[in-house]
């Protein structure tokens, strides 16, 4: 079956712009995960769904960051006036039901440089 | 917040030889999860243990997490190029905790 697919999987950008990075979770996965990951650091929590709404958002850096789930399936990810330390690797998780101790599943990650 | 450390950062080993990676927090482990991941892709799950004591096993990988649950050890026997990628260990820092706190993972190279 397929797994959690994200687009674009390499994003350039100049500083001061507006980016948003998609993220397909697996069919049925109602949890859905946001986490960055900087050169030569372990993956750091952004954000988390359960269905529509955002559980919790405690790990986003600031207000340039945003993210969505509409219909409780795809989410995207929003950065507004993008700054140099946003690059990064973007990861999105998702996860069967609402048992945290289950397994979460990664994309591949949209990879994001900010000049 | 939970911190969670990685020994070694990196290794090189020859193929056909054992190794251990480790993975020690200061708080108690909820959930202590092992995970793959090589250049260009995402988090390949290896193992999640949860109990004081606990030990898995998938092929030639092994996971153990001690009975105190703050360490937990990834050994793997008879390496092979295949095994190479950077090793994560994610945790939850407590019960209900959705989401994971991961260390800074171990690069392994395995030389054929």
């Amino acid at each position: 079956g397929a797994g959690v697919s994200q687009t674009p999987s390499n994003k350039v950008t100049e500083k001061g712009k507006y980016v948003e990075l998609r993220c397909d979770p697996i069919s049925g996965h109602t949890a859905l995960y946001w986490y960055r990951q900087s050169l030569g650091q372990g993956p750091e929590f952004l954000i988390y769904f359960q269905g529509t709404g955002a559980a919790d958002d405690s790990g986003l850096p600031n207000d340039r960051f945003f993210a969505v789930r509409p219909e409780g399936s795809v989410s995207t990810l929003k950065i507004q006036r993008t700054e140099r330390g946003d690059s990064a690797v973007y990861l999105c998780a998702s996860r069967l039901g609402d048992r945290s101790y289950s397994e979460q599943f990664f994309g591949p990650g949209t990879r994001l440089t900010v000049l | 917040s939970q911190e969670l450390e990685q020994s070694p950062q990196s290794l090189i080993v020859q193929e056909g030889k054992n190794l251990t990676i480790n993975c020690t927090s200061s708080k108690t482990l909820y959930g202590l999860y092992w995970y793959k991941q090589k250049y260009g892709e995402g988090l390949i799950f290896l193992m999640m243990l949860q109990k004081g004591g606990e030990e898995k096993s998938h092929e030639k990988i092994t996971a153990k997490l001690d009975e105190k649950k703050q360490q937990s050890s990834l050994h793997i026997t008879a390496s092979q190029p295949s095994h190479a990628g950077i090793y994560l260990c994610g945790a939850l820092d407590q019960t209900g905790a959705n989401n994971l706190f991961f260390g800074t993972g171990t690069r392994l190279t395995v030389i054929p």
